[in-house]
């Protein structure tokens, strides 16, 4: 079945770091790849997404590449701020009937120190 | 313009008991998914529905079920209630057919605790 495999966290950078959280899948066919932020106290907000290979997803300063020859769509910034500091989850949605279906992997915390 | 509202925040339940939660998904949604997020992990589909349907579900029992109405909002119910269902669930809603389906719209949950 499908599954997401992300780094292990917490990951703590100080301000203006350069962060990169890695992200593997395994999928059927051709998903669609995610990155989704979890602030304290806050539902799942979309942060970026890719829908096929070579696409790049980006806003707010984060980017990250779906690259299918190594089934990963990595996280990553430039310069991070105080108000980075969330979780991050990758995930992906098989194409076909479970479209709308999300595969979540575990999450990776981020703590920006001033 | 709402996003997805959810009700209640926050709940406490003994074990054996019953929880039901709803969710008014975003206007113009048409789609509700739940979603189980345990602590420290990420969150896992429960459930699919669409005009009033189940369509789709996950690696859940059949204590859970659930209900979809006329104007779209939906209902999770737990039977029978263990300690490891305390948890956060989410529900997301999005728009069938459109060209951004599969981007979910979530809600900031329901912290259900079970003593």
């Amino acid at each position: 079945g499908d599954s997401v495999t992300q780094m292990e966290g917490p990951v703590t950078l100080s301000e203006e770091a350069f962060l990169t959280i890695n992200c593997t899948y395994t999928a059927t066919g051709y998903p669609s790849l995610f990155w989704y932020v979890q602030y304290p106290g806050e539902g799942l907000q979309l942060l970026l997404k890719a829908t096929k290979a070579d696409d790049k997803g980006s806003n707010k300063g984060f980017e990250a590449t779906y690259r299918k020859e190594t089934t990963s769509f990595h996280l990553e910034k430039g310069s991070v701020q105080v108000s980075d500091s969330a979780v991050y989850f990758c995930a992906l949605s098989s194409s076909g009937a479970g479209s709308y279906q999300l595969t979540f992997g575990k999450g990776t915390k981020l703590s920006v120190i001033p | 313009d709402a996003g997805v509202t959810q009700s209640p925040t926050h709940l406490i339940k003994t074990r054996g008991q019953q929880v039901t939660l709803r969710c008014s998904p975003k206007s113009g949604h048409d789609t509700v998914s739940w979603y189980q997020q345990a602590l420290g992990q990420g969150p896992q589909f429960i459930f699919q529905y669409y005009e009033e349907e189940e369509r789709q579900r996950g690696n859940f029992p059949d204590r859970f079920s659930g209900h979809q109405f006329p104007n779209y909002s939906s209902e999770l119910n737990v039977n029978a209630l263990l300690l490891g269902d305390s948890a956060l669930y989410l529900c997301a809603s999005s728009r069938r057919g459109s060209s951004g389906a599969n981007v979910l719209t979530f809600g900031a949950g329901s912290r259900l605790t079970v003593l």
